[in-house]
């Protein structure tokens, strides 16, 4: 199993609409996570930490479910410049693993 | 600050040639790390250091060396060039020893093509 799993999409999302999609991994000891963010051929930054209790950042929401697994980002009110990459990240054994990341296509 | 910065930007080898994929910050961070990203991989750890003077293995080590001498810079070595390294090649730096934890700043990467 890999350590860090996401459905590559693409999803196709129209202009204003909210698009979730989530991430699981399989290290139970997991001690961080992260949604990165990669324009295409651009190196990834962050787009924002994952906190226990779930967080928010504008139109960005993340939420950790530890008992099964799996982080989620939703994007609200979706805007062109959303479209990118976004990657899924966990820390554990003292080095981050990658999720090959959801592609997201805001659609005019 | 410049953050991050790799060269070159673009490299065609030719299969058994050898080089240094050049990476260096000026945010004084402790850890840094070099990644491959292959098209449906994902990016994959190659090499990170958590300080001057100390390297590790990552997932994918097998073809590549490193050497950290200062905070400042940590290249990346292909000893033989094969075309399994065609790839895009990213460093990134972070704070502290352990750094994984902290945000991870990434150069903009080497594309590099070995024929």
């Amino acid at each position: 199993r890999k350590e860090v799993e996401q459905d590559p999409g693409p999803f196709n999302v129209p202009e204003g609409a909210t698009v979730a999609f989530n991430c699981t991994y399989s290290n139970s000891a997991s001690q961080s996570f992260f949604w990165y963010r990669q324009d295409c051929r651009k190196e990834p930054k962050l787009l924002m930490s994952v906190y226990s209790s779930g967080n928010e950042d504008g139109r960005f929401t993340a939420q950790l479910n530890r008992a099964s697994q799996y982080i989620s980002l939703l994007i609200r009110d979706s805007k062109l410049s959303d479209s990118a990459t976004y990657l899924c990240v966990v820390r554990g054994n003292n080095r981050l693993a990658f999720g090959k990341g959801n592609q997201v296509v805001v659609i005019p | 600050n410049a953050g991050v910065t790799q060269t070159p930007k673009f490299q065609v080898l030719k299969t058994g040639q050898s080089m240094t994929l050049q990476c260096a910050q000026d945010m004084n961070h402790e850890y840094m790390s070099w990644y491959r990203q292959d098209p449906g991989m994902g990016l994959r750890l190659i090499h990170y250091s958590v300080g001057a003077g100390i390297t590790d293995q990552g997932e994918v080590p097998n073809g590549y060396n490193v050497s950290r001498s200062t905070t400042e810079d940590f290249p990346l070595r292909l000893l033989s060039a094969a075309p399994s390294q065609t790839s895009v090649y990213f460093c990134a730096s972070g704070r502290g020893a352990s750094g994984s934890t902290d945000t991870q700043y990434f150069g903009p990467g080497t594309r590099l093509t070995v024929l």
